[in-house]
């Protein structure tokens, strides 16, 4: 069972450059969610999605884009890389239940503009 | 607004007890939630409490929620040294199925 799984791992880009970071979850989830984390801080929501087709802003989207064309992948993509966006990336994904929404995460993607 | 608080650091002697607390805002959270997270890993759940709960037990884990005073803690019993991680306070909220997180609580376990 593999759950969240994100990649790359690691990523080192220039400024100006873009690049998608990919996500699939195989647990049939409806929920995704695609999470930044800097250094000495909680996680903050980029985006994220209810479903196929649906996605909707979080916290902090600029100089972001996603899309949700199957219930399985959810993509970031970064068009313009900023060192502001140098920063570990969690890929997340959840379902309804009656105990509460239950989130698993991915490994994380760390990634370094320079 | 939302906005959720942590200490930044605890230690711990091996063998005593942790407790983190989380102060949060949000009057309208369903949930509360406690993450841990490994280095150079993601988050794992560690456990949940329902808002109309006050206490929730799991084998070491004891997590209280004071919902007047919107402060969560987490109690680890008999602490070792596989516990030392951050661990996140995050709470949910039931309208749009998002977590707000904390900074987080680096906790490190002296042998």
């Amino acid at each position: 069972n593999a759950g969240v799984t994100q990649t790359p791992k690691f990523r080192i880009l220039k400024i100006g450059q873009s690049m998608t970071l990919q996500c699939t979850q195989d647990m049939n989830h409806n929920y995704m969610y695609w999470y930044r984390q800097d250094p000495g801080m909680g996680l903050k929501l980029i985006y994220y999605s209810v479903g196929a087709g649906i996605t909707d802003k979080g916290e902090v989207p600029n100089g972001y884009n996603v899309s949700r064309s199957t219930t399985e992948d959810f993509p970031l993509r970064l068009e313009l890389a900023a060192p502001s966006q140098t920063s570990v990336y969690f890929c997340a994904s959840s379902y309804t239940t009656g105990s509460g929404n239950t989130i698993y995460f991915g490994e994380g993607s760390w990634l370094t503009v320079v | 607004g939302e906005d959720v608080e942590q200490s930044l650091f605890l230690s711990v002697r091996e063998g005593d007890s942790s407790v983190i607390n989380c102060t949060y805002t949000d009057s309208s959270s369903t949930y509360l939630y406690w993450y841990k997270q490994e280095p150079g890993a993601g988050l794992q759940l560690l456990t949940y409490i329902f808002s109309n709960m006050d206490m929730k037990q799991d084998q070491r884990l004891t997590v209280l929620l004071n919902k007047k005073d919107k402060h969560l803690s987490l109690r680890i019993a008999d602490t070792q040294t596989g516990d030392s991680a951050i661990y996140f306070c995050a709470e949910g909220l039931d309208s749009s199925y998002k977590l707000i997180f904390g900074s987080g609580t680096r906790l490190l376990v002296r042998p």
